[in-house]
């Protein structure tokens, strides 16, 4: 099957910094990518939706200031938490649909310290 | 939009026993139905999927799942559990035209027991 490639795959930050986690289609294009996050014991949330080229469509409640995605390629979106805060702390998981199937990447573990 | 509802937040089970964990959907329009589980401290591995076709589905680990359309119910059954089954268990939706995202229920909780 197709391949996400999800990196970092965990990652501790200090309070205020930012970390980019990438998100890349290695054997599929992807126009569109989406961005999950989950907090610990909860459900995942759509938080972005990432379109190759264009702008990101952010759902209601998330920051989009605070939650940068960029989709340069067909192959590679990137998400950046600016300014983290502990509150931040959670996992994220992007994915992408090819042949009518949607795949995950492995998912990164953040941790806001 | 669509909708999922995970009946059950928690499903303890003993070894070898069977299992279903319900799932229920809501949605205006046709859908594509996934179960995926969850290991601790791990990411998303999808289980089975349904698409179209038949709607008995079987998927990985011995778990299959039956679309009902009328009941709007995807329910995941496994005939004899192992204490190797222990996790999160997710449904989820999307629409049936591909890239769309999913919509997850909020997980029911598979402890088995020895």
């Amino acid at each position: 099957g197709a391949v996400v490639s999800q990196h970092p795959s965990r990652v501790i930050c200090k309070s205020g910094t930012s970390v980019k986690i990438e998100c890349r289609s290695l054997d599929f294009q992807a126009t569109t990518m989406f961005w999950y996050r989950q907090f610990p014991k909860q459900s995942l949330m759509l938080m972005a939706t990432s379109n190759e080229g264009s702008k990101a469509t952010y759902e209601q409640g998330v920051e989009k200031d605070k939650f940068l995605i960029n989709h340069a390629s067909l192959t590679l979106s990137t998400l950046t938490v600016t300014s983290a805060h502990p509150e931040d702390s959670s996992f994220y998981i992007c994915s992408g649909w090819t042949w009518n199937t949607i795949y995950f990447g492995e998912g990164s573990w953040l941790t806001v310290v | 939009a669509q909708s999922v509802t995970q009946l059950d937040s928690q499903v303890p089970v003993f070894e070898e026993a069977p299992v279903e964990l319900r799932c229920n959907y809501s949605s205006s329009v046709s859908v594509y139905l996934f179960w995926y589980v969850q290991y601790p401290n791990q990411g998303l591995q999808l289980l089975l999927k349904y698409l179209s076709g038949s709607t008995l589905v079987k998927g990985i680990n011995g778990f299959e799942a039956e679309f009902n359309k009328s009941q709007t119910s995807f329910h995941l059954r496994k005939p004899s559990v192992h204490i190797s089954d222990t996790a999160e268990y997710f449904c989820a939706v999307s629409r049936n035209s591909g890239n769309t995202p999913l919509v997850f229920g909020k997980g029911t909780r598979l402890s088995v027991i020895a």
